[in-house]
């Protein structure tokens, strides 16, 4: 969606760290999400981020938000095959839920 | 537990045709929406309820009705189907400020 903008496409090298961006442009914003999508498969939320957090930690899951400038990362350490996909970043505000383009994110070994 | 389900999975139609697409949640939410996605363009919001009894209109509308029937549905209606609503259009609901549950999407083509 317009309000939420990433970058179309990432290639990882298995085991490495996988960082995807997103910048959204509501700072009303009060929650910001990365979902997961598999082929042929519907989203899969992965990790949420409340507006007033700079970071959250999940397993290898690492969300950095950096209200200021409006941008959000999600890391993914020691990537592996099962983590391609594509990843949308989506904000909430006022009850509307938007979504960016989503990043394809392709591990090879 | 079922979560979201949406009817039907594929649906081929005509141009000019009308259709409904069906959404239900048995999660008691409040919030239900309907996502158009195609390549390279993410998921693009279409309507959204926030309420039973209210529907607003998101980034793509135009071509489109919804009627919230009742909390746990959310109908879209194509009146007249034109071949760039060919998608794979995929429901969602939540509760507020949490986690957004998605059906396994429909995808529909217009010929």
């Amino acid at each position: 969606g317009e309000d939420v903008e990433q970058s179309l496409f990432l290639s990882v090298r298995e085991g490495d760290s996988s960082v995807i961006n997103c910048t959204y442009t509501d700072s009303s914003s009060t929650y910001l999400y990365w979902y997961k999508q598999e082929p042929g498969a519907g989203l899969q939320l992965l990790t949420y981020i409340f507006s007033n957090m700079d970071m959250k930690q999940d397993q290898r899951l690492t969300v950095l938000l950096n209200k200021k400038d409006k941008h959000l990362s999600l890391r993914i350490a020691d990537t592996q095959t099962g983590d391609s996909a594509i990843y949308f970043c989506a904000d909430l505000n006022d009850y509307k839920l938007s979504f960016g383009a989503g990043t394809t994110v392709t591990v090879r070994a | 537990n079922a979560g979201v389900t949406q009817t039907p999975k594929f649906q081929v139609l005509k141009t000019g045709q009308s259709m409904t697409l069906q959404c239900a949640q048995d999660m008691n939410h409040n919030s239900m929406y309907w996502y158009r996605q195609d390549p390279g363009m993410g998921l693009r919001l279409i309507y959204y309820s926030a309420s039973e009894g209210t529907t607003d209109k998101g980034e793509v509308p135009n071509g489109y009705n919804v009627s919230r029937l009742n909390k746990r549905e959310f109908s879209l209606r194509l009146e007249s189907a034109a071949p760039s609503q060919t998608s794979v259009y995929f429901c969602a609901s939540s509760s507020s400020n949490t986690e957004a549950f998605f059906g396994q999407g429909t995808r529909l083509t217009v010929v």
